[in-house]
């Protein structure tokens, strides 16, 4: 149980277009999403907290124009990298907190979609 | 503020024990977590360990945790050649809100010889 997907796996884009990112929970109910990047050889870093229904929270330094999320079901988020540029080219990884499994903090996470951007 | 820090790397042979060490910064921690990242893939939640417990084992991972010291470490017994990844150690606290924000170390590259 508490699988959680990524679609796509890759994507290559041109410099300028969007691209949307989609995570989720396939047998469980996700009231809280997280969004990560990752850089080769280095450690998450924690995007936005997404809560379904309501805004995401953006961590500081993350333009919430640039990287949209909408947390429309308890089920599904998405992650729309706007007016792509080389630079976002990175790891995205999401996860998906399930209430009442485990400790409660404990988050699942996807496979992650690795975007390049050229 | 909240940090994780971890050694970068560790190379053991195959058979042997490995140990995994994680330092953190803020002792309001309530659970301390230890994930699982193979190369091009997403993280998998080994064990987690509550912050008033001293040592969690699970088949071949031992967690301890020294919360006196804020040491976390995980070792595994009988270090297979499909152990080898790169290691996470995470927390979270009540500083997170209800959120349930982790914070991550940098990750432990695990390397095992045969």
């Amino acid at each position: 149980g508490a699988v959680v997907s990524q679609h796509p796996s890759w994507v290559i884009c041109k410099s300028g277009t969007s691209v949307k990112i989609e995570c989720r929970s396939l047998d469980f109910q996700a009231t809280t999403m997280f969004w990560y990047r990752q850089f080769p050889k280095q450690s998450l870093m924690l995007m936005a907290t997404s809560n379904e229904g309501s805004k995401a929270t953006y961590e500081q330094g993350v333009e919430k124009d640039k990287f949209l999320i909408n947390h429309a079901s308890l089920t599904l988020s998405t992650l729309t990298v706007t007016s792509a540029h080389p630079e976002d080219s990175s790891f995205y990884i999401c996860s998906a907190r399930a209430s009442g499994r485990g400790s409660g903090y404990e988050q699942y996470f996807g496979p992650g979609t690795r975007l390049t951007v050229t | 503020g909240e940090d994780v820090e971890q050694s970068l790397f560790l190379s053991v042979r195959e058979g042997d024990s490995s140990v995994i060490n994680c330092t953190y910064t803020d002792s309001s921690s309530t659970y301390l977590y230890w994930y699982k990242q193979e190369p091009g893939a997403g993280l998998q939640l080994l064990t987690y360990i509550f912050s008033n417990m001293d040592m969690k084992q699970d088949q071949r991972l031992t967690v301890l945790l020294n919360k006196k010291d804020k040491h976390l470490s995980l070792r595994i017994a009988d270090t297979q050649t499909g152990d080898s990844a790169i290691y996470f150690c995470a927390e979270s606290t009540p500083g997170s809100g209800n959120t349930g924000k982790l914070i991550f170390g940098q990750g432990t590259t695990l390397q095992v010889k045969p």
